[in-house]
């Protein structure tokens, strides 16, 4: 099992550009998330998903949008990159909000 | 959705037993309360969690008291590889999208 995989792990963007970030999960997790974290602070949710074709917002949803067209796949957008969007992105699966979340190894964006 | 309070950062040495307590004291009856660990560059790894009481896995003890207003996570014996951000989460199934993960507490552990 490769448990939670993110693509890429590095991206250099320039303000205005757009791109997508893809994170994948092998464990049949109904829940998805997507958080990010910046220099020496804790993560905070963008969006998540409950389920195949469904998306929520979180605590930080400007800028960004999401798609969970397959259970396994999760995909954050940022259609016009914005300097402030310079961060660690993570994506996490659980198989409920109770239990534990398993984390990807990251994306590092640099908006200049 | 219950709010947490967690020392900035510790320090420790080799060998010695850690307790980071964590304060959180709206918790709700169906909440429970998780632990993860963080090392640079990586994503949050689960640690333990818990309802009451205590709680115990092969990496670390949870405790509880019996009012759930604040929990413990004791390391035992920690070692250099232990220094990380540990993060207490509240929260169950309702109201989870607004779970925080502050700031944590930064344990440096030192020869």
């Amino acid at each position: 099992n490769a448990g939670v995989t993110q693509t890429p792990k590095f991206r250099v963007l320039k303000t205005g550009q757009s791109m997508t970030l893809l994170c994948a999960q092998d464990m049949n997790h109904e829940y998805m998330y997507w958080y990010r974290q910046d220099p020496g602070m804790g993560l905070r949710l963008i969006h998540y998903s409950v389920g195949e074709g469904t998306t929520a917002k979180g605590e930080v949803p400007d800028g960004y949008n999401v798609s969970r067209l397959k259970k396994q796949n999760f995909l954050l957008g940022l259609e016009s990159a914005a300097p402030s969007q310079t961060s660690v992105y993570f994506c996490a699966s659980s198989y409920s909000p109770v239990y534990e979340q398993y984390f990807g190894p990251g994306t590092r964006l640099t908006v200049t | 959705l219950a709010k947490t309070t967690q020392p900035i950062s510790m320090d420790s040495y080799e060998g010695q037993e850690v307790n980071i307590t964590c304060s959180h004291n709206n918790i709700a009856t169906n909440d429970y309360i998780t632990w993860y660990q963080q090392f640079p560059s990586q994503g949050p790894r689960f640690i333990i969690q818990g309802y009451k009481t205590k709680v115990t896995n092969e990496v670390a003890s949870l405790f509880i008291p019996a009012d759930r207003k604040s929990s413990t996570l004791s390391l035992p014996r920690v070692s250099l590889s232990d220094t990380a951000v540990y993060y207490c989460l509240v929260g169950g199934d309702t109201g989870f999208q607004k779970l925080v993960f502050g700031t944590g507490t930064r344990l440096l552990v030192s020869p």
